[in-house]
């Protein structure tokens, strides 16, 4: 079945550690997003790509790091920069074709620092 | 992006018909209206989307008003299982980054 696979599902980050979260999709979508949510609020955008080798910051960049040198793959990179990165992290793709449609979500990553 | 309003929570009885309201008074003539939904601690699914008419579909209703300031999705028999954080976003679909608010908490009660 296609789908958006996030791995691992809980990941724990030592102190000036940093840490990559996985996204991969077989849903030949061209668009993929990261967004991060912290309990009880909604979802706030960290990194999007639009198309291989292209990306651009959301609302809340800094701290993070990613990379689209596949279609499929968008990770994400959480840097020892981000000071508080505890939080529930989930991927999305959607397609582009003439106009964008509906957003795919990944089943998400819940990111703790030990 | 335009700016949407949605109440923080909201209670409905099962097997009633359950609507959420949305304000988006800025909205742009090219913006659809989205709903998503999502359950605790899952991703987001995708529920429906409008321009200006009316849709449906096998998951729920939308009615976007004339003027397009506002929306309401409507779940016509409410089941334990659509108790979710449900988010109206409002886009024009194309290249751009998608954002999401705080949605609204809909609690469906025995």
């Amino acid at each position: 079945d296609g789908g958006i696979t996030q791995s691992p599902k809980y990941l724990f980050r030592k102190e000036g550690q940093n840490v990559t979260l996985s996204c991969e999709q077989n849903l030949n979508h061209d668009a993929m997003y990261w967004y991060r949510q912290d309990p009880g609020q909604g979802l706030r955008l960290i990194y999007y790509s639009q198309i291989v080798n292209d990306f651009q910051k959301g609302d809340i960049a800094e701290g993070y790091s990613v990379s689209r040198e596949k279609k499929e793959s968008f990770p994400l990179t959480v840097t020892s920069a981000q000071k508080n990165p505890t939080a529930f992290y989930l991927c999305a793709s959607s397609t582009m074709t003439g106009r964008r449609e509906k957003l795919f979500f990944g089943s998400g990553t819940q990111l703790s620092v030990l | 992006d335009a700016k949407t309003t949605q109440p923080p929570s909201m209670d409905c009885a099962e097997g009633r018909a359950a609507n959420l309201p949305c304000n988006h008074s800025t909205i742009s003539g090219n913006e659809y209206v989205y709903w998503y939904r999502q359950i605790h601690s899952q991703g987001p699914q995708y529920i429906i989307h409008g321009l200006k008419n009316n849709e449906t579909n096998e998951m729920a209703s939308l009615i976007i008003t004339e003027d397009r300031k506002s929306s309401t999705l409507i779940l016509p028999h409410a089941t334990l299982r659509d108790t979710a954080v449900y988010y109206c976003i409002v886009e024009t679909g194309g290249y751009q980054k998608v954002t999401f608010g705080t949605g609204t908490k809909l609690q469906v009660i025995p």
